[in-house]
């Protein structure tokens, strides 16, 4: 069983499209992210989200919106896509019962803007 | 506030060679401290933790321990293989805090 998975794994798309992401955890946890890697395999944290709060990333433009129908699932979604949004994008999951929680990644959607 | 510095990679090897990969640290508090791996076309996965000062977390031949008094935990292991070509994350969770910080990532290849 999958524990956490996105949809789709490849988004081929032009400028000034919206697209959206789909993220689902089958673990149960309480908190879920989203992270930018780009090309040189930089992670960059974009959101994290559980009940309770939503934090994000100041830098990230409010373009991008997470979006969670519930606990198990947190979409992202992206208004007026730019050339610069092209990288790969993966979902996590962690307990947020102490900061000895192991986070557990999503296998990432490669997202090209033409 | 954390950071996380690894060496830059690519680190490049020889199948068989000993591996180390460097990562030091600052945080507040007593941060757990965590090494993941990246293999091609997929996501982070968890390769080990340690959770306090001197612990050695390990798996499939990796080693790395908990170092306070240099704020460091590197990562080794002592014949790597090809199958070990991926790229290494160091990373910390302090203070309670729901944002992991990561390292920029060390990337290793393995020639046969």
């Amino acid at each position: 069983d999958t524990a956490v998975s996105q949809t789709p794994k490849y988004l081929v798309t032009q400028m000034g499209n919206d697209k959206s992401i789909k993220c689902e955890q089958n673990l149960g946890h309480d908190t879920m992210y989203w992270y930018k890697q780009d090309s040189k395999k930089f992670l960059k944290i974009m959101f994290s989200y559980n009940n309770k709060e939503l934090i994000i990333n100041e830098t990230v433009p409010n373009r991008f919106s997470p979006k969670s129908p519930d606990k198990a699932h947190l979409n992202l979604h992206i208004n007026s896509l730019e050339l610069g949004d092209s990288a790969v994008y993966f979902c996590a999951s962690s307990q947020e019962d102490s900061n000895t929680d192991t986070q557990y990644f999503g296998p990432g959607t490669r997202l090209t803007v033409l | 506030g954390n950071s996380v510095t690894q060496m830059e990679g690519p680190v490049t090897l020889s199948e068989e060679a000993f591996l180390t990969i460097n990562c030091t640290y600052t945080a507040t508090g007593y941060p757990s401290l965590f090494w993941y791996v990246q293999y091609p076309g997929e996501g982070l996965q968890l390769l080990l933790k340690a959770t306090k000062a001197d612990d050695k977390g390990s798996n499939k031949g990796f080693e790395a321990t908990y170092r306070k008094e240099t704020t460091s935990f590197h990562l080794e292991k002592g014949s790597v293989q090809v199958s070990d070509s991926a790229v290494y994350f160091c990373a910390l969770r302090s203070g309670g805090s729901y944002i992991p910080t990561f390292g920029r990532g060390t990337s290793l290849i393995v020639h046969p």
